[in-house]
C-alpha cells in the first residue's frame, strides 16, 4: 500500500525566502505526482503535475521534481510571498492505482 | 467555466438520516473520485470511478455509496450517517485515469470546493 509523507508538517519563512518542500513515497511504481494548494475552509488548487516519466516541472515560481528511485518528490518555491501561505498537499496516483495523498505541510510567509 | 461543483457546502443532520452529496462535472471527464479530510489524517479516497457504471472502492467506503448513471455526475450516498462521519468531503475529476505513463498528465486532478458535514 502505497504512503506518502511530507516533511515538515509546518513551516515559517520570512518574506522573500527561497524554500523547499518535501514529498516521500513508499511505491515507486506511480504515474504521476501531483502538487495541490489548499487555503483554508477551501477546496484544492492543482499546481503542478510530474509524469513518471519526467524529472521536472515548472510553473512561474514553483518547481516541482520527482526522483522515482529514492522515492522522493520536492516542490521550490522561488522569492516567496505572504500570498503563497496555504497548505501544500502532494498525491501519488494515476492508472489503475488509487490516489494517495499527504498530509501536507502548512506554509506561512511573514511579511 | 470549467469546475467541478458540489452541494449542499455545508449540511447538518443526524444520525441514521439519509443524505446524498452531489458532485457534477462540464468537462466531460471520465475519472470522478470522492475523498474526506480529517485534521491529522489528510485526504483519504472513498470511492472512484473509471466511467459510468465503473465505481471502485478507495481506503475507506465503509458506510458510503456511489453511483455514476452519468458520466458528469457522481453522487456521494449515506445510508445511516454516523457521527464519526463528519468530516470535510471532496469531489474531483480528471479526463483520464487509464493511460500509458508517458500522457499521465491527462490525469490531473480537478477539485470541486467542498462539502462541510456535520452528523450530530
Amino acid at each position: 500500500k502505497q504512503e506518502v509523507t511530507q516533511i515538515p508538517a509546518a513551516l515559517s519563512v520570512p518574506e522573500g525566502e527561497n524554500l523547499v518542500l518535501n514529498c516521500s513515497f513508499t511505491d515507486s511504481a506511480i504515474y504521476n505526482l501531483q502538487w495541490f494548494r489548499q487555503d483554508p475552509g477551501k477546496g484544492l488548487t492543482s499546481l503542478l503535475l510530474i509524469q513518471s516519466s519526467q524529472r521536472e516541472q515548472t510553473s512561474g515560481r514553483l518547481n516541482a521534481s520527482l526522483d522515482k528511485s529514492s522515492g522522493r518528490s520536492t516542490l521550490y518555491i522561488a522569492a516567496s510571498q505572504p500570498g503563497d501561505s496555504a497548505t501544500y498537499l502532494c498525491a501519488s496516483g494515476g492508472g489503475y492505482q488509487k490516489v494517495t495523498f499527504g498530509i501536507g505541510t502548512k506554509l506561512q510567509v511573514i511579511p | 467555466e470549467a469546475q467541478v461543483t458540489q452541494n449542499p457546502r455545508y449540511l447538518i443532520t443526524v444520525t441514521g438520516k439519509k443524505l446524498t452529496v452531489t458532485c457534477s462535472q462540464n468537462m466531460n471527464h471520465e475519472y470522478m473520485s470522492w475523498y474526506r479530510q480529517d485534521p491529522g489524517l489528510g485526504l483519504r479516497q472513498i470511492y472512484y470511478s473509471m466511467n459510468v457504471e465503473v465505481t471502485d472502492k478507495g481506503d475507506v467506503p465503509e458506510g458510503y455509496k456511489v453511483s455514476r448513471k452519468e458520466k458528469r455526475n457522481f453522487p456521494l450516498i449515506l445510508e445511516s450517517p454516523s457521527p464519526n462521519q463528519t468530516s470535510l468531503y471532496f469531489c474531483a475529476s480528471s479526463l483520464y485515469l487509464d493511460l500509458p505513463k508517458t500522457l499521465s498528465s491527462y490525469n490531473e486532478q480537478f477539485f470541486g470546493p467542498g462539502t462541510r458535514l456535520t452528523v450530530l
